[in-house]
């Protein structure tokens, strides 16, 4: 079964608009940390905003903000007033934490959503 | 100041050749990553590093090696590259002292590897 599903392949929105890039997860663990990250045509990968599961709140970072529902295992992305320099690939990703504590884990990524914002 | 930075940027090569690609980070961290995207996009972990010990080692063929001669580097060696092989493959380090879930990865510029 998927970890991360992001049931948005491609989107269209309109400059100045806001944009939710939809996100839910799978988890059994307890302790796990959602990312999402930004993959633009020059290829890099930037981070953009991080939620752990214990946080109360909603993680803020300029215009990104994410809408974090734990019961439904949901992480939604929200950009406000998308620009045009914000068409790109999103990635949502997830990482677990151990019981036993210790160790490293990768992320596992969602196959994320191609976002393209239109003058 | 380049936080991660992998070198080349793009390698083209021939089927059956090796190649490596070299991977480093000066932000002090205690993990460092190789990951692979696909052609349609798709990110898997491949390995992660941390304080030179292997941590976990997806299913990845015996050709590919990570080798890291401290903690700041962490190389990927790969022999008799074959045509699947071609793909971006990611570098990425993250601090890791306790509760690594929390840890933000940070990504290197990519390599893209394209096999003939």
């Amino acid at each position: 079964a998927q970890k991360i599903t992001q049931t948005q392949p491609g989107m269209f929105v309109q400059e100045k608009e806001a944009v939710t890039l939809d996100c839910t997860y799978d988890t059994s663990d307890p302790s796990y940390g959602l990312f999402w990250y930004k993959q633009p045509s020059s290829g890099e990968m930037i981070f953009l905003i991080y939620q752990g599961s214990y946080d109360q709140q909603n993680a803020t970072e300029g215009r990104y903000s994410l809408n974090f529902q734990k019961a439904r295992k949901s992480a939604n992305l929200v950009i406000s007033a998308s620009q045009l320099g914000d068409s790109a690939m999103y990635f949502c990703a997830m990482r677990e934490g151990r019981w036993s504590g210790g160790g490293a884990d990768g992320l596992t990524f969602g196959k994320g959503t191609h976002l393209i914002i239109q003058p | 100041d380049t936080a991660v930075s992998q070198t080349p940027k793009y390698l083209v090569t021939q089927m059956g050749n090796d190649k490596s690609i070299k991977c480093e980070q000066n932000l002090g961290h205690d993990t460092m990553y190789w990951y692979k995207q696909d052609s349609k996009k798709f990110l898997k972990i491949m390995f992660s590093y941390n304080n030179k010990e292997l941590i976990i080692n997806e299913t990845v063929p015996n050709r590919f090696s990570p080798k890291s001669p401290d903690k700041a580097h962490l190389n990927l060696h790969i022999n008799s590259l074959e045509l699947g092989d071609s793909a971006v493959y990611f570098c990425a380090s993250s601090q890791d002292r306790s509760l690594e879930w929390r840890d933000t990865q940070y990504f290197g510029p990519g390599t893209r590897l394209t096999v003939l």
